[in-house]
């Protein structure tokens, strides 16, 4: 089974319009820990958004939140006000355990779009 | 922010010869590197764990003899790919993990582009 599913391939956005790029994910491990990356076509990994399980408020950095909801297992990247810059991949992506290796597993990614 | 780097950032090279990556922790140390690779339109695949001062672990399908890993410093992991064919062409990305507080985040390297012809 999937441990990290991203199920939008691609997505479009207007300017300035805000929006949400899924990611569930599956684990028996109480502790873990939620990512999403941005990937430009330069290639770069870029650290956006960092999530703990035990965490009681949903992460948030400048204009990315992360709608962290537990019982459904699932951790959805919001992009408030896109801006033309944010069309990029964007990974979501797991680590199990609290230390276990702290290797991460990442989703297949969405291709986001911004458009004037 | 911590900052990883990763040389070369591309390399051409004949099939039947060996390439070396570095990657370098800039302004941190790390006990514990990852490698990871990336096909054209797919997401990244975890190669093995570096850890620093004894042998790596290769995740399930990677052949350690052909993906040499040496972390032989907190500051440097290298990647050999022996006898490189054409079919290990690819972006190939290290990663390093940093605490920040009471969160956490693994900085990634720009990746190395591999073609071998």
């Amino acid at each position: 089974a999937q441990k990290i599913t991203q199920t939008q391939p691609g997505m479009f956005v207007q300017e300035k319009e805000a929006v949400t790029l899924d990611c569930t994910y599956d684990t028996s491990d109480p502790s873990y820990g939620l990512f999403w990356y941005k990937q430009p076509s330069s290639g770069e990994m870029i650290f956006l958004i960092y999530q703990g399980s035990y965490d009681q408020q949903n992460a948030t950095e400048g204009r990315y939140s992360l709608n962290f909801q537990k019982a459904r297992k699932s951790a959805n990247l919001v992009i408030s006000a896109s801006q033309l810059g944010d069309s990029a991949m964007y990974f979501c992506a797991m680590r199990e355990g609290r230390g276990g290796g702290n290797k991460l597993t990442f989703g297949t990614g969405t291709q986001l779009k911004v458009e004037l | 922010g911590a900052v990883v780097s990763q040389h070369p950032s591309w390399v051409i090279c004949k099939s039947g010869t060996s390439v070396k990556i570095e990657c370098r922790s800039l302004d941190f140390q790390a006990t514990t590197m990852f490698w990871y690779r990336q096909f054209p339109k797919q997401s990244l695949m975890l190669m093995a764990t570096s850890n620093e001062g004894s042998k790596a672990t290769y995740e399930q399908g990677v052949e350690k003899d052909k993906f040499l890993i040496n972390h032989a410093s907190l500051t440097l992991s290298t990647l050999t790919v022996t006898s490189a064919h054409p079919e290990d062409s690819s972006f190939y990305i290290c990663s390093a993990r940093v605490s920040l507080g009471a969160g956490e985040t693994q900085y990634f390297g720009p990746g190395t582009r591999l073609l071998v012809l």
